[in-house]
Formats: C-alpha cells, sequence, structure tokens
C-alpha cells in the first residue's frame, strides 16, 4: 500500500540555523499538508498546497515558514531560522480528492 | 469556533471493555470527521470517519456516533484489547471549501487527544 515518507525521521538544528523538511507525497495525490505536534499536544494545521500554490495557511506558518514542491514528488517545508519552540514532530499528509488524508511517519525536529 | 473539544484526556479500560471518547465542536462548515490513531512515535493513522448525513457508522469494533444537532461525535472502541493501546484523535475538516477563488484544501482541525491505555 502506497504511503507517506518523511525524511529524516530526526533533525537536530542550532536556534537560528534553517531547516528543510522533506516529504514524499502518495504519488497520484493532489493536496499536500504539513502539521505539527508539540510533545504531549494536539497535532495542529501548518499549511495546505494544492495545484502549486499555498491554499490555506494557520497563523503559526508565519514569514519564517516555506513551502515547495521542487519537483513532481517532493514537498518540502522549510523553517528559515529556527527558534526553540519550533520543537516539534512535524507531520505531512497527503489526500487525491477523497476526504482522507494520509500522514507521514514524521520528523521531530529538535532546536537546541 | 475553529476548536474541537475532545474529552476525557486519558482513559484506563480493561480488556473486553468498551471505551468511549467524545468530541464537540461549534462551527457547522465542518463536514467531515476522521479519527486518528497514533502509536508512540509514529505519525496518525485514519482509524475510521463519518460525514454528517448518517448517525452512525460501524466498522469492525470501532464505531462512531454523530449527533449533528447537539454538534457532537463520539468513538466507542467495543471488545478493547491491549493493542488498542494508543493516542486517539477526533478532528474535523470541511471539504470543498474556498477561500477566495482558491480551494481551501480540507485542513483539519484535531481535538486535543485522549491517551487510551487497555489492561490485559
Amino acid at each position: 500500500e502506497p504511503e507517506v515518507t518523511q525524511t529524516p525521521s530526526h533533525q537536530v538544528t542550532q536556534m537560528g540555523q534553517e531547516v528543510i523538511l522533506r516529504c514524499v507525497p502518495i504519488s497520484n495525490h493532489l493536496y499536500f499538508y504539513w502539521y505539527r505536534q508539540i510533545l504531549g499536544q494536539k497535532v495542529e494545521f501548518l499549511v495546505s498546497f494544492y495545484n502549486n500554490e499555498i491554499s490555506e495557511k494557520s497563523e503559526i506558518f508565519d514569514d519564517q515558514f516555506s513551502v515547495e514542491r521542487p519537483d513532481g514528488s517532493n514537498f518540502t517545508l522549510k523553517i528559515r531560522s529556527t527558534k526553540l519552540e519550533d520543537s516539534a514532530m512535524y507531520f505531512c499528509a497527503s489526500k487525491r480528492d477523497t476526504d482522507t488524508q494520509y500522514f507521514g511517519p514524521g520528523t521531530r525536529l529538535t532546536v537546541l | 469556533q475553529q476548536q474541537v473539544k475532545q474529552s476525557p484526556q486519558s482513559l484506563i479500560v480493561q480488556k473486553g471493555g468498551i471505551s468511549i471518547i467524545n468530541c464537540a465542536y461549534e462551527n457547522t462548515a465542518f463536514d467531515y470527521f476522521p479519527w486518528y490513531q497514533q502509536f508512540p512515535g509514529k505519525g496518525p493513522a485514519l482509524l475510521i470517519a463519518i460525514r454528517p448525513d448518517v448517525s452512525e457508522k460501524k466498522e469492525g469494533r470501532f464505531t462512531i456516533s454523530f449527533n449533528k444537532s447537539a454538534k457532537q461525535f463520539s468513538l466507542h472502541i467495543m471488545d478493547s484489547q491491549p493493542g488498542d493501546s494508543a493516542t486517539y484523535f477526533c478532528a474535523a475538516g470541511s471539504n470543498g471549501a474556498f477561500i477566495g477563488r482558491k480551494a481551501a484544501g480540507n485542513k483539519l482541525t484535531f481535538g486535543g487527544g485522549t491517551r487510551v491505555l487497555v489492561k490485559p
């Protein structure tokens, strides 16, 4: 069964550094998402992406964040200058045109 | 208005028992209500989902009950097993929504999660 994959599984970075989290959505999916989950808290929506543009973003998704689909298979989340509070699990999700969003295993981002 | 409230925060049930988790929402634009199961260190996995045109949906040991007028929905896990020990999240989305002329993409708003422990 096709699945969403994410790399790396764990990223450790220094505050102020740039990080890029990578996702490979399921191949025939059309909608792409990033969510984050701070340890022990609920999953929060960051951004949705459709037809090569952001369709919706949350208040969390400020100018420090950007997303890109550089080719036909990858979907990336970039944080330009990481802060301590960016430490979280970041989940990529994708869906075709039905309701179901399929989540990847996540990238644990630790900002020191 | 975008919040989804979930209770209880944690639940301990004996093997074979019934686990019941409740969620409430306010935004009447929500029209898709999935439940996700998450094991430690893993991403959320869709368990079962319902649309508001039905009041109940059952898949195996998992049942969603939906009360549109009360804006509440719940997950029942029958015959709970130790392997069901996980965190369960309810969520809500509005499919087909638009922001301006752009498809909004049906973001999911999650509840706070319920940690379920099934004792053998």
